[in-house]
């Protein structure tokens, strides 16, 4: 059974500074992997694809790397800002069934 | 729509009574999902239709949980016999093809 583990459980930043946050996965055959950004009572909003075949995906401050072979991906945010915190998650998924999902990190940005 | 969208977006009920949720997926995405989260945890896999058919039902906890989707449009999930662990966000998403999920913002059960 796929297992999603992210770390850290929470991260508290001043603005400004570039973080990474991490996503690991116990099955390396998966088709994708995902970037979700979940604001508190919303659902959640896709930020970054990153397909089996393909290392890297980046999207304005967001840059998500995988590498499939060791289970590990990264989400890097540049500058991080305040409107950026939230509850980031990483899912895999194994085709078009489902999405397993890690437990999210909780990121609070201060001005 | 413009996006999913899924009522009510909130529902309290008691203990033992019948639910159901709705969700309206974008239109012409053939793909629909059930998600259920729980306070602190990440969204966890119920259902998913593909059409008007359940291609994977395998995340359904029970049997009293049970979803439709009879045009290949609208789905509902009903939950039958409600108990106070069944309280979480239900969250539905829809696509058109692997990755490109689109997620609505959920109904919160609370089951008193």
């Amino acid at each position: 059974k796929q297992e999603v583990t992210q770390i850290p459980a929470a991260l508290s930043v001043p603005e400004g500074e570039n973080l990474v946050l991490n996503c690991s996965f116990t099955d390396s055959a998966i088709y994708n992997l995902q970037w979700f950004r979940q604001d508190p009572g919303k659902g959640l909003t896709s930020l970054l694809l990153i397909q089996s075949s393909q290392r890297e995906q980046t999207s304005g401050r967001l840059n998500a790397s995988l590498d499939k072979s060791s289970g590990r991906s990264t989400l890097y945010i540049a500058a991080s800002q305040p409107g950026d915190s939230a509850t980031y998650l990483c899912a895999v998924s194994a085709g078009y069934s489902t999405l397993t999902f890690g437990k999210g990190t909780m990121l609070l940005v201060s001005p | 729509g413009a996006g999913v969208s899924q009522t009510p977006s909130n529902k309290v009920t008691e203990k033992g009574k019948y639910v159901e949720l709705r969700c309206d997926p974008i239109s012409g995405h053939t793909a629909l999902y059930w998600y259920r989260q729980s306070l602190g945890q990440g969204p966890e896999f119920l259902i998913y239709f593909q059409g008007t058919g359940a291609a994977d039902d395998s995340g359904l906890p029970n049997d009293r949980f049970f979803a439709v989707r009879p045009e290949g449009s609208v789905s509902t999930l009903k939950i039958q016999r409600t108990e106070r662990g069944d309280s979480a966000v239900y969250l539905c998403a829809s696509s058109l093809g692997i990755g490109g999920y689109t997620f609505g913002s959920g109904t919160r059960l609370t089951v008193v």
